[in-house]
């Protein structure tokens, strides 16, 4: 299958700082990318769909200047966290879907864990 | 309004034993798809069946079927011979639309254990 990266697996930064999470995919094109956090024994809540070449859609209640998402290229997403603080320790996962291909496919990353002290 | 329910927030399974794990959705679309996902301790999300709101068939991947009812609008996973390294926790999810790109919202999960 299609493989998803994300870097960094996981990342402590102290509070006030910016942090930058990278999803690629690696072996086929990705028109849209998903950004996912997941707190501790929840659900995995859809922050933004990232589009390449356009603004990212945000979903309800999410801060966009708070998460910023760049798609500058088919292959690579990224997710600034800007102005960390400890509420913003999560489980962030992105996914993509293959800009060709049969319906089904979403593919996602292994997971970046952030912790803010 | 929650456009995915899991109604098991957890459950023990003995192990060779069959499973299932409820799912029910709501949506006007005609167009949708169904995803079942596990999350193991790891983290990642993996893929483990799909189904399509048009598809007649219920689908099925090895040990995993998906029971689509769709007048009832449920969509629960049914896991043949459980093993130990089924213990994981369990996503439903959904896709509105027919679009590739549309986004997909997911269940709370249930977590699965399985006795040895």
């Amino acid at each position: 299958g299609a493989v998803v990266s994300q870097h960094p697996s996981w990342v402590i930064c102290k509070s006030g700082t910016s942090v930058k999470i990278e999803c690629r995919s690696l072996d086929f094109q990705a028109t849209t990318m998903f950004w996912y956090r997941q707190f501790p024994k929840q659900s995995l809540m859809l922050m933004a769909t990232s589009n390449e070449g356009s603004k990212a859609t945000y979903e309800q209640g999410v801060e966009k200047d708070k998460f910023l998402i760049n798609h500058a290229s088919l292959t690579l997403s990224t997710l600034t966290v800007t102005s960390a603080h400890p509420e913003d320790s999560s489980f962030y996962i992105c996914s993509a879907t293959r800009s060709a291909g049969v319906n089904n496919e979403q593919f996602f990353g292994p997971g970046t864990r952030l912790t803010v002290l | 309004a929650q456009k995915i329910t899991q109604t098991q927030p957890g459950m023990f399974v003995q192990e060779k034993e069959a499973v299932t794990l409820d799912c029910t959705y709501d949506t006007s679309d005609q167009s949708y798809g169904l995803f079942w996902y596990k999350q193991p301790s790891s983290g990642e999300m993996i893929f483990l069946i799909y189904q399509g709101s048009y598809d007649e068939q219920n689908a099925t991947e090895g040990r995993y079927s998906l029971n689509f009812q769709k007048a009832r609008k449920s969509a629960n996973l049914v896991i043949s011979a459980s093993q130990l390294g089924d213990s994981a926790m369990y996503f439903c999810a959904m896709r509105e639309g027919a679009v590739r790109a549309s986004k997909i919202i997911f269940g709370s999960g249930t977590r699965l254990s399985i006795r040895p």
